[in-house]
């Protein structure tokens, strides 16, 4: 069965430094988000791209963050500059745009990366 | 403020008990998912509904747009079950909002 898959599944940085979250969606998939979850929080919602843009974005997501499909299978999450707030899990996921309903799309979840910032 | 608040936060069960895990929102929202988080991180979508009833297996999901509420069912529970389960909805301007998630335990 096809799955997302994001790599590293554990990434420690040092302060300052700028870290790049991979995420390799389902083949077919046109629809790619990123969110986040913080220790013992809730899952928050980063980014969502289609189209080779941004289409929604958080509060959370400012000027730290950028996303890219710098090729047909890759979908990325640069935080530039990282603090130690940004510790966290970080989940990418993809939607198939047949799986349309009420104007939302179903989500398939990568496992995460962990990204740990000392 | 959340707009999406789900009860109970924690719930044990003994398995094969009927559960029922509930979620309320605030905002007009396109869908509303319901998400499974294993112990070791991983999100399952489990269900997205916009109207009516969804089945799949042992769960059940309802939402009732007008109440702006939605309920999870799991019936014949099992230690499997066991997980974290978070209800999200994507509002009208396609923005995620999560609920804090519903520790659920079943012991054997």
């Amino acid at each position: 069965e096809p799955e997302v898959t994001q790599t590293p599944s554990h990434q420690v940085t040092q302060m300052g430094q700028e870290v790049i979250l991979r995420c390799v969606p389902i083949s077919n998939h046109l629809y790619f988000y990123w969110y986040r979850q913080i220790l013992g929080q809730k899952v928050e919602f980063l980014v969502s791209f289609y189209n080779n843009e941004i289409s929604e974005k958080s509060e959370i997501f400012d000027d730290q963050f950028s996303v890219e499909r710098p090729d047909g299978s890759n979908f990325t999450l640069k935080i530039r500059s990282t603090k130690l707030e940004d510790s966290a899990m970080y989940f990418c996921a993809s939607s198939d745009p047949r799986d349309l309903a009420g104007g939302s799309y179903e989500q398939y979840f990568g496992p995460g990366t962990r990204l740990t910032v000392t | 403020k959340n707009e999406v608040e789900q009860s109970p936060q924690n719930l044990t069960a003994q398995e094969g008990e009927f559960i029922t895990i509930n979620c309320s929102y605030s905002v007009g929202i396109s869908a509303l998912h319901w998400l499974q988080q294993h112990p070791g991180g991983g999100i399952v979508s489990l269900f997205m509904l916009s109207s009516g009833k969804k089945k799949h297996g042992r769960l059940i999901a309802t939402i009732n747009i007008q109440e702006k509420h939605s309920s999870l069912h799991i019936t014949a529970s099992h230690p499997r079950d066991s997980a974290v389960y978070i209800c999200a909805v994507t509002n009208t301007g396609n923005q995620f909002y999560f609920g804090t998630g519903t520790s659920l335990t079943v012991i054997p």
